[in-house]
């Protein structure tokens, strides 16, 4: 079946400092995928995109690319700020309502 | 902008009781989701609904039902509850442009104890 594995967590990070959060992915056909973040005490958020292979989702300073040769959407940033700390969720669509979201992982950004 | 609003956010039950989680959205999607979120697992859609007066099973759906009388709200239903209910639960909602669906918008969750 479809599913999404995420980096476990936590990741902790001073701010400045690059941030790579491992997703990969397992589904038939061609899905699309994504990256929410969820604040504490609020809802998921979508963060950023991509509906096909090579496309480049990118949003607030982060990027993740569709890499369908290894079936990767790993979700980066140049320069994290404590404003990101957060769960960020790894995400995939294969049909119109089969969402499957990756476990979360938690970041934390100190000063 | 309300969005996607959850009624209650905070709910604690004993086993064996009933309740109605509410969920309301005023964006006109024709798509509504129930999830529940647990520690390590992300999120699992327990049940959908593509429309008003539809519905539909997702992932873990067993013990739980739903209703789509009205196009804005999605009630979510525990008949018995179980401390394996025990979670957090949120709602979303969607549209579709173009023939494709757009992504979703969620609310900020309820959490049910189950004693």
């Amino acid at each position: 079946g479809n599913s999404v594995t995420q980096m476990e967590g936590p990741v902790t990070l001073s701010e400045e400092a690059f941030l790579t959060i491992n997703c990969t992915y397992t589904a038939t056909g061609y899905p699309s995928l994504f990256w929410y973040v969820q604040y504490p005490g609020e809802g998921l958020q979508l963060l950023l995109k991509a509906t096909k292979a090579d496309d480049k989702g990118s949003n607030k300073g982060f990027e993740a690319t569709y890499r369908k040769e290894t079936t990767s959407f790993h979700l980066e940033k140049g320069s994290v700020q404590v404003s990101d700390s957060a769960v960020y969720f790894c995400a995939l669509r294969a049909n119109n309502n089969d969402m499957r979201f990756g476990a979360g992982t938690r970041l934390t950004v100190k000063p | 902008n309300a969005g996607v609003t959850q009624t209650p956010k905070f709910r604690v039950l004993k086993t064996g009781q009933s309740m109605t989680l509410l969920c309301a959205q005023d964006m006109n999607h024709e798509y509504m989701y129930w999830y529940r979120q647990d520690p390590g697992m992300g999120l699992r859609l327990i049940h959908y609904s593509v429309g008003e007066g539809t519905t539909a099973k997702g992932e873990v759906p067993d013990g739980y039902n739903v209703s789509r009388l009205k196009k804005q709200n999605f009630l979510l239903g525990l008949e018995s509850a179980a401390p394996s209910q025990t979670s957090v639960y949120f709602c979303a909602s969607s549209y579709s442009r173009g023939g494709r669906l757009q992504p979703q918008h969620f609310g900020d969750g309820t959490r049910l104890s189950i004693l």
